[in-house]
């Protein structure tokens, strides 16, 4: 069965950096794109960024632009979120998504996500 | 960059009544790339809806969209007790992917 598994989170201080991780399994990692959403505590979901299939494309949210990296690893079915420049605001349960259809349009699948807390 | 609404932000119903939740686009869309999740306290979303009206696999037949232009609807017939929850829209346009705010479904 499709399974997406995230890994990486925990405390950073604000400025600094953090690496998080999606394994996915339980289908053709190559033909989906991997999508990260956030939900800040309370809060709803924030679309982060997304890479293709085949890394050819990779779009971020305005929030995190310039600040955060969405990289993969075929040889590893894993998608990396770097994230540099932690702000409080950054502060979320971090979920990885299996993009489907046309433009990996929809996020079929998700994780079940890692806790990311960022100390001012 | 369009920004999507839900209303109401909760709506308070008894098992076995209809739950009617409404998003609104800032602008006219394709309803070809309008989707809704459902998100439980505690658990990760859970894809529902594609395409606006087609449900996704293993989703009862109870849940139901429709809708076009600027204004979508996700229907449940009739409440069960497990989908009382949170049910966010999303879209994707433009290279972006946008979710509305949710609307949460609370037992009256």
């Amino acid at each position: 069965q499709v399974q997406l598994v995230e890994s990486g989170g925990g405390v950073a201080q604000a400025g600094r950096s953090l690496r998080l991780s999606c394994a996915a399994s339980g289908f053709t990692f190559s033909r989906y794109g991997t999508h990260w959403v956030r939900q800040a505590p309370g809060k709803g979901l924030e679309w982060v960024a997304v890479i293709w299939n085949d890394g050819s494309n990779r779009y971020y949210g305005d929030s995190v632009k310039g600040r955060f990296t969405v990289s993969k690893d075929d040889s590893k079915n894993t998608v990396f979120l770097q994230m540099d420049s932690l702000r409080a605001d950054d502060t979320a349960v971090y979920y990885c998504a299996r993009g489907a259809g046309n433009w990996h349009a929809v996020l079929d699948f998700w994780g079940q996500g890692t806790l990311v807390t960022v100390s001012s | 960059e369009v920004v999507l609404t839900q209303s109401p932000g909760t709506l308070s119903l008894s098992p076995g009544e209809r739950a009617t939740l409404s998003c609104r686009a800032s602008q006219s869309i394709s309803s070809s790339y309008l989707a809704w999740y459902q998100q439980k306290l505690g658990q990760a979303p859970r894809f529902l809806m594609f395409g606006a009206s087609s449900r996704a696999t293993g989703i009862p037949v109870r849940f139901s969209g429709s809708g076009s232009g600027t204004d979508f609807t996700l229907t449940i017939s009739t409440l069960e007790p497990e989908d009382f929850a949170v049910y966010y829209c999303q879209y994707y346009g433009d290279s972006l992917w946008t979710f509305g705010q949710g609307t949460k479904v609370e037992i009256k």
